[in-house]
């Protein structure tokens, strides 16, 4: 039982490149969450999934796409990086029990960089 | 809007010394409560949560007790140890629609021996 995975761990890219992290997570959860991490600002709510096929807009959504093709995987996209996507990301993911209550499980993060 | 403040880090302290960390919260509602924790190179992880007023939560022997009189959520414990060395995150969540987690900016803890 791996829990939540994500690949890569690390990426540098160009101003303009795109990419696409990927999330996957074991314990059959409905609920996952993308997550960027900056220094002085906590962890910000990117987009998040309810279930296979869904997705919606948390925070701060702008430049950034999802897919949710599978239930075990939640891909966060890049289409255009820019510098001030530097961040570290982290994926997380939850059952069905309620919101209140459930723990989110979270990935290892993923640090990425954009010159 | 909602939103989870905590003191400043980075906390330093000898390894036994009591710790305490504070956290208030602002929130139209009655929120749950979480504290994680992130060890170096780690993802978060649940170090305990309260979902309700006078609620106590507890593990590994941090402490905090949910007071909604001073919104407050405030981690303690006695007698800290190096592999508690980490960042300690505050955080609050509703139920029903709303599907977010607000974290506090995370306080660094660095026990030395």
């Amino acid at each position: 039982n791996a829990g939540v995975t994500q690949t890569p761990k690390f990426r540098v890219l160009k101003t303009g490149q795109s990419m696409t992290l990927l999330c996957a997570q074991d314990m059959n959860h409905e609920y996952m969450y993308w997550y960027r991490q900056d220094p002085g600002m906590g962890l910000r709510l990117i987009h998040y999934s309810v279930g296979e096929g869904t997705t919606a807009k948390g925070e701060v959504p702008d430049g950034y796409n999802v897919s949710r093709l599978k239930k075990q995987n939640f891909l966060l996209g890049l289409e255009s990086a820019a510098p001030s996507q530097t961040s570290v990301y982290f994926c997380a993911s939850r059952g069905l029990a309620g919101v209140r209550t459930d723990t989110q499980y979270f990935g290892p993060g993923t640090r990425l960089t954009v010159l | 809007g909602d939103s989870v403040t905590q003191m400043e880090g980075p906390v330093t302290l000898s390894e036994e010394a009591f710790l305490t960390i504070n956290c208030t919260y602002t929130a139209t509602g009655y929120p749950s409560l979480f504290w994680y924790v992130q060890y170096p190179g780690e993802g978060l992880q649940l170090l305990l949560k309260a979902t309700k007023a006078d609620d106590k939560g507890s593990n590994k022997g941090f402490e905090a007790t949910y007071r909604k009189e001073t919104t407050s959520f405030h981690l303690e414990k006695g007698s800290v140890q190096v592999s508690d060395s980490a960042v300690y995150f505050c955080a609050l969540i509703y139920g029903g629609a709303t599907n977010k987690l607000i974290f506090g900016t995370g306080t660094l803890l660095a026990v030395q021996p």
